[in-house]
Order: C-alpha cells, then sequence, then structure tokens
C-alpha cells in the first residue's frame, strides 16, 4: 500500500543539527511532490517546505529559510530534511505529507510523524 | 505569511451541525481555490478530509462539507457523532509555492 515511513525519534541540544528521513512506497517516488509539516505540542500545524522527489526543486517557508535543507534519493526512494541550529521552539512532531494526485495542493498521504527534543 | 484564524474550540451535540471557520487574508484563503481541511486524532497523523475548498477525497464520509466566501473558509460536519471528536486544521495555498495553516480547532461531541 502506499505509505510514507519515517525515522525515529530523535534528541538533541541547542546548536546542534537533525536529519529526519521520510522513505516512499506503493507507488511512483518521483511523480509527486512531498512537503514536511511540522507541530509543537498543542499548537497547530505549521507547513516548513516541499521537495519535488523527480528534480530536487524546493521551496522552504521564508522563516525557516538558511535552517532547512530537503534532499531526495531516489535510489531508496527517500527525502530528507535537515534542520540546523536547533532553539527549544524547534521541539516537535515533525511530519512527511505526499501532494495529492488530484488536487496537488493538498496531502493525502501522511508519515507516522518523528519527535524532534532540543533540550540543554 | 500569518496563521490561518481559526477558532480554539467548538462544541456540539450528536446529530447536530457544527461549522468552523478559517480566516485568512486576500494573499490567501481569498485568492485561491486551494483550501483543505485536516481531521487529527490524538497521537495520530491528520487525514485529509477536504481539499480544493469543496471537493471530499474517495472515502471521506458526505457529512463533511466545505465553503468559501471572501477571506473565510467553512467546514461544516453535519449529524456530529462521537467519531468527530478531534482536531481540524485548515491550510490554504498562498502562492509561490507555498502554504499555510490555520491554528487549528478542537471539537468536543458532548
Amino acid at each position: 500500500q502506499v505509505q510514507l515511513v519515517q525515522s525515529g525519534a530523535e534528541v538533541k541540544k541547542p546548536g546542534a543539527s537533525v536529519k529526519v528521513s521520510c522513505r516512499a512506497s506503493g507507488y511512483n517516488f518521483t511523480s509527486i511532490g512531498i512537503n514536511w509539516v511540522r507541530q509543537a505540542p498543542g499548537q497547530g500545524l505549521e507547513w516548513m517546505g516541499w521537495i519535488s522527489p523527480y528534480n530536487g526543486h524546493t521551496n522552504y517557508v521564508q522563516n525557516l529559510q538558511g535552517r532547512v535543507t530537503m534532499t531526495t534519493d531516489t535510489s531508496t526512494s527517500t527525502v530528507h530534511m535537515e534542520l540546523r541550529s536547533l532553539k527549544s521552539d524547534d521541539t516537535a512532531m515533525y511530519y512527511c505529507a505526499r501532494a495529492m494526485i488530484v488536487g496537488a495542493d493538498a496531502f493525502d498521504i501522511w508519515g507516522q510523524g518523528t519527535l524532534v527534543t532540543v533540550s540543554s | 505569511q500569518s496563521a490561518l484564524t481559526q477558532p480554539a474550540s467548538v462544541s456540539g451535540s450528536p446529530g447536530q451541525s457544527i461549522t468552523i471557520s478559517c480566516t485568512g487574508t486576500s494573499s490567501d484563503v481569498g485568492t485561491y481555490n486551494l483550501v483543505s481541511w485536516y481531521q487529527q486524532h490524538p497521537g495520530k497523523a491528520p487525514k485529509v478530509i477536504i481539499y480544493e475548498v469543496t471537493k471530499r477525497p474517495s472515502g471521506v464520509s458526505n457529512r463533511f462539507s466545505g465553503s468559501k466566501s471572501g477571506n473565510t473558509a467553512s467546514l461544516t460536519i453535519s449529524g456530529l457523532q462521537a467519531e468527530d471528536e478531534a482536531d481540524y486544521h485548515c491550510c490554504s495555498y498562498a502562492g509561490r509555492s507555498t502554504y499555510v495553516f490555520g491554528g487549528g480547532t478542537k471539537l468536543t461531541a458532548l
């Protein structure tokens, strides 16, 4: 079946970096974009950015530009999201989410989430 | 790019209809018919229930419906059921290949 499987929980110190992976299966990986969305504890969702697995093109939310990088590995059908210079308010559940094939401006398949905790 | 505005909570009795609003600006909700809604149960990933303002993905109950007027989108749930108790998030395309979410609304079925 179509699914996105993410890497496991991470605990990082302030100033460190984290890299979260998202492996796709059950569909043509390069045919549709992958978005990253995060959710701080008890808060709403925040769109972080998007990557095209087809050509690696990316677009990031303005307030994370310079700290976030999204990459793709077509050999393993995996996208990665690296966030640098971590701060305590980066503590959140991080989700990858596939754009819909019909209605590409919505997200139909979500990973299970990766909890990133930033604490000294 | 500011978050869309949703009420923090709404409630309703089983069988009733409830509506959740999602207010943006002329740069997002008001310009693009690309509003989506997500249902999120505790500890779970979000699930899309409405896309392109009014469309339902296959398998989503027709008790869920969406609409838009000006800068405000709305999600209506009719015939409220206990299983509808969840958080609901709206999202809009905001131009230049970016998206913005709302702050989320907690729905309580009384």
